[in-house]
C-alpha cells in the first residue's frame, strides 16, 4: 500500500533563504507527483507535476526533484518571502492500471518569517 | 486560467439530514473527483467519476454518499444522512487523462 511523508511537517525559516522540502513514497511504481500549496481554510493550488518519466521541473522560485527508484521527491524554494507561508502537499498518483486518484503526504507547514 | 468552482463555501447542517455539495468541473476535463481533509488531516479520497460511473472509490465512501453528473457542467457529492464524524472540507478535482489535478477552493461542511 502506497504511503506518503513528508519531512519536516513544520519550517520556519527568515525571508531570503532558500530551502528544500523533503517527500518520500514507499512504492516506486508511480505514474506521476503533484505539489500542491495550501493556504489555511482554502483550497489546492497546484505547484508543480513532474511525471514519472522527468527527473525535475521550474516554475519560477520553485524546481521539484523527482528520484523515482529511491521514492523521493524534493521541493526547492529560493529566495523565501512571507507570501510563501503555507503548507505545502506532495501527492503521488499510483500507475495501477485504472486509477487516477493521489495519495497525499500530511504536509509541510512553512513560515516565512519578514 | 480555468478553475472549478465549489459551492456552498461552507454548509452547517444537523446531523441525520441530508446534504449535496456542488462543483463545476474544468470543461473539457473527463476525470472528475471529491477528496475530504478532516481537520488536521490528510486529504484522503473519496470517489473518482468517469464517463458518467464510478471508476474507483475508497472505503470511506460508503452507501451513505453517492455522486452524479445531473447535466453537462455540475458534478455533485451527496451525503445522505449526516453523521458527525463526516464534518470537513470536502474538496472537488477534476483533470483530462495524464494531466495534474486542477482543484476548487473547498466546501467546509460542519455537522452540528
Amino acid at each position: 500500500k502506497q504511503e506518503v511523508t513528508q519531512i519536516p511537517a513544520a519550517l520556519s525559516v527568515p525571508e531570503g533563504e532558500n530551502l528544500v522540502l523533503n517527500c518520500s513514497f514507499t512504492d516506486s511504481a508511480i505514474y506521476n507527483l503533484q505539489w500542491f500549496r495550501q493556504d489555511p481554510g482554502k483550497g489546492l493550488t497546484s505547484l508543480l507535476l513532474i511525471q514519472s518519466s522527468q527527473r525535475e521541473q521550474t516554475s519560477g522560485r520553485l524546481n521539484a526533484s523527482l528520484d523515482k527508484s529511491s521514492g523521493r521527491s524534493t521541493l526547492y524554494i529560493a529566495a523565501s518571502q512571507p507570501g510563501d507561508s503555507a503548507t505545502y502537499l506532495c501527492a503521488v498518483r499510483p500507475s495501477t492500471s485504472g486509477t487516477y486518484k493521489y495519495i497525499f503526504g500530511t504536509g509541510t507547514r512553512l513560515k516565512v518569517l519578514a | 486560467e480555468p478553475e472549478v468552482t465549489q459551492t456552498p463555501s461552507h454548509q452547517v447542517t444537523q446531523m441525520g439530514q441530508e446534504v449535496i455539495l456542488r462543483c463545476v468541473p474544468i470543461s473539457n476535463h473527463l476525470y472528475f473527483y471529491w477528496y475530504r481533509q478532516i481537520l488536521g488531516q490528510k486529504v484522503e479520497f473519496l470517489v473518482s467519476f468517469y464517463n458518467n460511473e464510478i471508476s474507483e472509490k475508497s472505503e470511506i465512501f460508503d452507501d451513505q454518499f453517492s455522486v452524479e453528473r445531473p447535466d453537462g457542467s455540475n458534478f455533485t457529492l451527496k451525503i445522505r444522512s449526516t453523521k458527525l464524524e463526516d464534518s470537513a472540507m470536502y474538496f472537488c478535482a477534476s483533470n483530462d487523462h495524464g494531466g495534474g489535478y486542477t482543484f476548487g477552493s473547498g466546501t467546509r461542511l460542519t455537522v452540528v
